[in-house]
């Protein structure tokens, strides 16, 4: 079993909606919890970071951490075709290991 | 500010020939990891370097050998390459440890025929 599950997708959506992105994970370990950006052809980019559970907010982006459940959803409002992209998670524990998951392709169209 | 620089973006190799990936920050960061990025598989931890002088296995490590030349610098050998090592590569630096953001680089696309 993988450390870290995330699903593939592909996510289709129109403009204007709701996207939920969700990881799932099996080390207790991890409190460190990271989502990113990642355009075709390119490297990823940091998006949003959280530390342990909870919330956080920026812009039409919104993170969320259920330590209970090893749990974490990323949230796009007002989704634009920009949004397109694949969004891996990422986590780590008390260690510098980072661990992704495989990274959900999302499609926003007009 | 170049950040993360990685040398060759393409190689092509036979089965067998032996290769180096270069990667360079100039952030200072003290933290550099190796990851290689395939379909469907996600971004998979080859390697990874703590500080100058220090590298860990990650998930992948089978096949390929790394090397942190300086706090700068950080490669990742393949010494026999085989076609189930085709693959994008990316090197990433870190200048807090758990906490700090990983840059990447644009990535390296390795073929072995």
């Amino acid at each position: 079993q993988k450390e870290v599950e995330q699903d593939p997708g592909p996510l289709s959506v129109p403009e204007g909606a709701i996207v939920s992105l969700n990881c799932t994970y099996s080390n207790s370990a991890f409190q460190y919890f990271m989502w990113y950006r990642q355009y075709s052809r390119k490297g990823p980019e940091l998006l949003m970071y959280t530390y342990s559970s909870g919330n956080k907010e920026d812009g039409r982006f919104t993170a969320q951490v259920d330590k209970s459940s090893k749990y974490i959803s990323l949230f796009i409002r007002d989704s634009q075709p920009s949004d397109s992209a694949t969004y891996l998670c990422a986590m780590s524990g008390d260690t510098d290991k980072l661990i992704f998951g495989t990274g959900t392709r999302l499609q926003v169209f007009p | 500010n170049a950040g993360v620089t990685q040398t060759p973006k393409f190689q092509v190799l036979k089965t067998g020939q032996s290769m180096t990936l270069q990667c360079a920050q100039d952030m200072n960061h003290n933290s550099m990891y190796w990851y290689r990025q395939d379909p469907g598989m996600g971004l998979r931890l080859i390697y990874y370097s703590a500080s100058e002088g220090t590298t860990d296995k990650g998930e992948v490590p089978n096949g390929y050998n790394v090397s942190r030349l300086n706090k700068r610098e950080f490669s990742l050998r393949l010494e026999s390459a085989a076609p189930s090592q085709t693959s994008v590569y990316f090197c990433a630096s870190r200048g807090r440890p758990n906490t700090g953001e990983l840059f990447f680089g644009e990535g390296s696309r390795l073929t072995v025929l």
